[in-house]
């Protein structure tokens, strides 16, 4: 079955960068994109942005760009996402999520709390 | 970015009841693949979303068929025809047909 485990809980100073994993399992990790999205506490989603493990193609989120990086590891099919600069309003929860056939998003990690604060 | 809203933001349902929820889109969202790229997902409490509808209509597996979508271009609609108490939780609708997808604020249900 498809299964996207993340890493455990952060927690950063302001200025600071956290780097989360994604380890998928149960489907080809390259013909799937994967995308992060972001749950302030209490507060909806937010799209992050996404990657091709296929060719490391990358979109983000306009407020993301400059300062989130994703990346990929075919050999463990790990799929990660780092953020430099951490504010206090980049305290979240994390989810990743797959791309299905024809579905933009279709499975979920279970998410990773980052807490940024002095 | 496209922008999405949802109507209502809450409500509070006897069991059985039927329920509709409202989402709204900035732009159509007919891709130019065919595909209309409107998704519900259902946020239980202290859980990951999990989808229930994609492409406006189609459930995806396991989803009980109380569970329907419908609607065209910008206008859309989950009903939920008898609402269990395992129902309750936070429903978002998303837009994919731009890959920097949005989100609704979100519809929070409740069981009398």
């Amino acid at each position: 079955q498809v299964q996207l485990v993340q890493s455990g809980a952060e927690v950063r100073k302001p200025g600071a960068s956290v780097k989360v994993s994604c380890k998928t399992s149960g489907y080809s990790f390259t013909s799937h994109g994967i995308s992060w999205v972001r749950q302030a506490p209490g507060q909806g989603l937010e799209w992050v942005g996404w990657i091709s493990p296929y060719n490391g193609n990358t979109n983000y989120g306009q407020r993301f760009q400059g300062r989130v990086t994703m990346t990929t590891e075919t050999s463990t099919s790990t799929v990660y996402m780092e953020v430099k600069s951490l504010r206090s309003d980049d305290t979240a929860i994390y989810y990743c999520a797959r791309e299905g056939i024809g579905v933009r998003v279709d499975y979920w990690g279970q998410g990773t709390l980052v807490t940024v604060s002095s | 970015d496209i922008v999405v809203t949802q109507t209502p933001l809450s409500l509070s349902v006897t069991p059985g009841q039927p329920v509709s929820i409202s989402c709204k889109s900035s732009q159509s969202l007919l891709h130019s693949d065919g595909k209309t790229h409107l998704y519900w997902y259902l946020q239980k409490p202290g859980q990951s979303p999990q989808l229930l509808i994609y492409e406006v209509s189609r459930r995806f597996s396991g989803v009980p068929d109380r569970f329907s979508g419908s609607g065209t271009g910008t206008d859309f609609t989950l009903t939920i025809s008898r609402v269990e108490a395992e129902d309750v939780g936070i429903y978002y609708c998303m837009q994919g047909v731009q890959l920097r997808f949005t989100f609704g604020p979100g519809t929070k249900l409740d069981i009398k």
